[in-house]
C-alpha cells in the first residue's frame, strides 16, 4: 500500500492526552456522518457513525459530536495511544442516501510517547 | 473471515497503456464502491454498484475510466490510455444491506503509478 496524507494538516498530541479532530461538512442535506481511520498502507477503517437526529454518540474511547447549525463534526479520542496514529477522515452522505459518501480531506494524528 | 481484497497491490505502467484493477468484495456484500485517493487528498468517489441495479457512474472523471461487476461479486476497474494524473491509490469497498447503514469495508488499495 501507499502512505497517504503527506501534506495533510497534522495534530500532534502526547500519549495519554485527549485528541479532538474537527471536520466541516459541506452539504446541508447530509443526515448521516461517519469517521474513518486510515493507517499507512491500509484502506480506511470505520470508527463511529452518527445520524443527524443526534448531536453526540459515544463508542469505546471515541465520541463524535455533531453541530448541524454550523455544519461541524468532531471526533474526540480519549487517552490517545500510539496505535491511534493515523489519518482520520470524516464522511457525509450528501443527498445521495446512504450509499454515496463524500469524504473530507483528512487530518493526520501523530501521537508522541 | 476474508476482507475486501484488491490486486495488484502496486502497478507501474507507461503513459498511454491500459490497466485493469481488480476487487474481490466480502462474500454476500451486495454493494461495491470504487474510490481514488491522490497523495495528500481525501477519497474521491468513482462508481457504485448495488446488486443488479444500474451502477452509479457519476464520479468517473472521464470516459477513459470504466468498471464492471460480474455475477454480483468481483469488480474490475479499467483505465484506458493512462495519463500521469491517473497516478493514485485506487480503493475498493463493499457493504452489506444488513449491516450498519453504509458501513463500507475497504480493501488495501492498488497503488497506480503512470510514468
Amino acid at each position: 500500500g501507499e502512505s497517504v496524507g503527506l501534506h495533510l494538516p497534522t495534530l500532534s498530541v502526547q500519549e495519554g492526552d485527549n485528541s479532538i479532530i474537527n471536520c466541516a461538512y459541506s452539504n446541508s442535506a447530509s443526515d448521516y456522518f461517519i469517521w474513518y481511520k486510515q493507517e499507512s498502507g491500509k484502506g480506511p477503517q470505520f470508527i463511529i457513525d452518527i445520524r443527524s437526529n443526534m448531536d453526540k454518540r459515544q463508542g469505546q474511547r471515541v465520541t463524535v459530536l455533531l453541530n448541524k447549525t454550523v455544519k461541524h463534526l468532531s471526533l474526540q479520542i480519549a487517552a490517545t495511544q500510539p496505535g491511534d496514529s493515523a489519518v482520520y477522515f470524516c464522511a457525509e452522505n450528501g443527498a445521495g442516501g446512504y450509499n454515496k459518501l463524500i469524504f473530507g480531506a483528512g487530518t493526520r494524528l501523530a501521537v508522541h510517547p | 473471515g476474508a476482507g475486501v481484497s484488491q490486486s495488484p497491490s502496486n502497478k507501474v505502467t507507461e503513459k498511454g497503456k491500459d490497466v485493469e484493477l481488480r476487487c474481490d468484495p466480502i462474500s454476500g456484500h451486495t454493494a461495491l464502491y470504487w474510490y481514488r485517493q491522490s497523495l495528500g487528498q481525501g477519497l474521491e468517489f468513482l462508481i457504485y454498484f448495488q446488486g443488479n441495479s444500474a451502477p452509479d457512474k457519476s464520479g468517473l472523471p472521464s470516459d477513459r475510466f470504466s468498471a464492471e461487476r460480474t455475477g454480483g461479486s468481483v469488480s474490475t476497474l479499467t483505465i484506458q490510455r493512462t495519463q500521469q494524473e491517473d497516478s493514485a491509490v485506487y480503493l475498493c469497498a463493499s457493504s452489506s444491506p444488513s449491516g450498519r447503514a453504509n458501513e463500507q469495508f475497504f480493501g488495501p488499495g492498488t497503488r497506480l503509478t503512470v510514468l
